[in-house]
């Protein structure tokens, strides 16, 4: 069975310091992995997907395969990156069904 | 840009009754998803439908729950007999590649 596990409930930072959210994973086969993104009273949304290795907003991610791990990194927080972030995983042999993880609260302090 | 749209926002019902969730997925998107997220818990995966039928359904999802696309454009979610821990945010999502959210139902059974 697949499992997404973010250790982190909440992340307090200061803006224009660097945020790491944490995000392991355990599924057997080759795993799509996703971040998500909910705003505050808004709808979740895709940040970005590890098969497009794309920065979005500032953020990037890498698939580590020996690690297990997808954390998403920014360099410098910024007050609108507070936000609730989700790691998600999709199995190969799913029809798109996203495992998502417990989630981790971004706040970021001026 | 194209959205998926869910009614009601928030439902009440008292336990034992009926409910239907409504979803209206981006156009052409071919695959149809339900989650639910409790609250203070992650975000779970219900079912999913393609071609007109059920491709993946949960544990979460049993013979209380019933999808179904009526007429090409709705995707709707019935509960039949409402239990008091079935009061969660129910997520609806679509996608061709990508799944998009809606903005979530919160159902509240009393």
């Amino acid at each position: 069975a697949q499992r997404v596990t973010q250790p982190e409930k909440l992340l307090s930072v200061f803006k224009g310091a660097p945020v790491e959210l944490k995000c392991n994973y355990s599924y057997s086969g080759s795993p799509e992995l996703f971040w998500y993104v909910q705003y505050s009273r808004q709808r979740l949304q895709l940040l970005l997907r590890h098969i497009s290795r794309e920065s979005i907003k500032g953020f990037t991610a890498d698939l580590n395969k020996g690690e297990t791990s997808f954390h998403l990194k920014k360099p410098f927080a910024q007050e609108e990156d507070s936000a609730m972030y989700y790691c998600a995983l999709s199995a190969t042999d799913s029809w798109g069904k996203l495992q998502f993880g417990a989630g981790t609260q971004v706040v970021v302090t001026p | 840009e194209p959205e998926v749209t869910q009614t009601p926002s928030h439902q009440v019902t008292q336990m034992g009754q009926e409910v239907i969730l409504r979803c209206v997925p981006i156009s052409n998107h071919l695959y149809f998803y339900w989650y639910r997220q409790i609250l203070g818990q992650k975000v779970e995966f219900l079912v999913s439908f393609y071609n007109n039928e059920i491709s993946e359904k949960s544990e979460i999802f049993d013979d209380q729950f019933s999808v179904e696309r009526p007429d090409g454009s709705n995707f709707t979610l019935k509960i039949r007999s409402t239990k008091l821990e079935d009061s969660a945010m129910y997520f609806c999502a679509s996608s061709y590649e990508t799944q998009y959210f809606g903005p979530g139902t919160r159902l509240l059974v009393l």
